[in-house]
């Protein structure tokens, strides 16, 4: 296992257009997280699943975003009619969730450019 | 790559140095505390964490002290090498749920 790959590491699109980033965790690992970064910023959370259910949205997740985990397996993240307040990394994290612990190991990242 | 933190508080120390990062939580209610490092163009990396009925843990070359009266958490890391230099986060987590990041700590380490 390589760790948590994400799916394209760079993406520019245009205003109004719509963006899929994909997410394949560790394969042992239940959680998987999105996680949001602007420069200069920590990330901000936006969601979670614990295999396939979606226990938790951010506020930041607006009726534009939706992301699913099919088979308890990959993501996806979708972005709908962009903004170039969108623009940002978009980080994976997955992990396996421990008595008391819940170290989340990240991905790459994948940044997205709205023009 | 993409550069993280342009505008973060930074500390500058020399190689060899020991590194001090503060950190202050939010969250009376957190009772799990994580730092990660993060260099330019990559995702964050574990560091160390440690649980509210702790105070005190250590790693290889580092040691992460939780004083949870002022809410307030350090990274010490020793013998600082220029492999150190990056981003800094500390992260709060109220029920090992979601983690929720700082702002960060550039680290700068100078020959």
């Amino acid at each position: 296992d390589t760790g948590v790959s994400q799916d394209p590491r760079h993406k520019i699109t245009k205003r109004g257009q719509n963006v899929t980033f994909r997410c394949d965790p560790i394969s042992e690992h239940n959680r998987l997280y999105w996680y949001r970064q602007t420069l200069g910023q920590g990330p901000e959370f936006l969601t979670y699943f614990q295999n396939e259910a979606q226990l938790e949205k951010s506020r930041l997740l607006s009726d534009r975003f939706s992301a699913e985990r099919p088979k308890g397996s990959f993501s996806t993240l979708e972005i709908q009619r962009t903004e170039q307040g969108d623009s940002a990394m978009y980080l994976c994290a997955s992990s396996l969730l421990l008595s008391g612990a819940n170290v989340l190991t990240f991905g790459a990242g994948s940044r997205l450019t709205v023009l | 790559g993409e550069s993280v933190g342009l505008h973060l508080p930074t500390l500058s120390v020399q190689e060899g140095d020991n590194s001090i990062i503060n950190c202050a939580y939010s969250n009376s209610a957190s009772d799990y505390f994580i730092w990660y490092k993060q260099e330019s163009g990559k995702g964050p990396q574990f560091i160390i964490d440690i649980r509210s009925n702790m105070d005190k843990r250590q790693g290889q070359r580092v040691t992460v002290l939780l004083n949870k009266t002022v809410k307030h958490l350090s990274l010490q890391i020793a013998a600082t090498q220029p492999g150190d230099s990056a981003v800094y986060f500390c992260a709060e987590s109220p029920r090992t749920d979601k983690l929720i990041f700082g702002t960060g700590t550039r680290l700068q380490v100078f020959p």
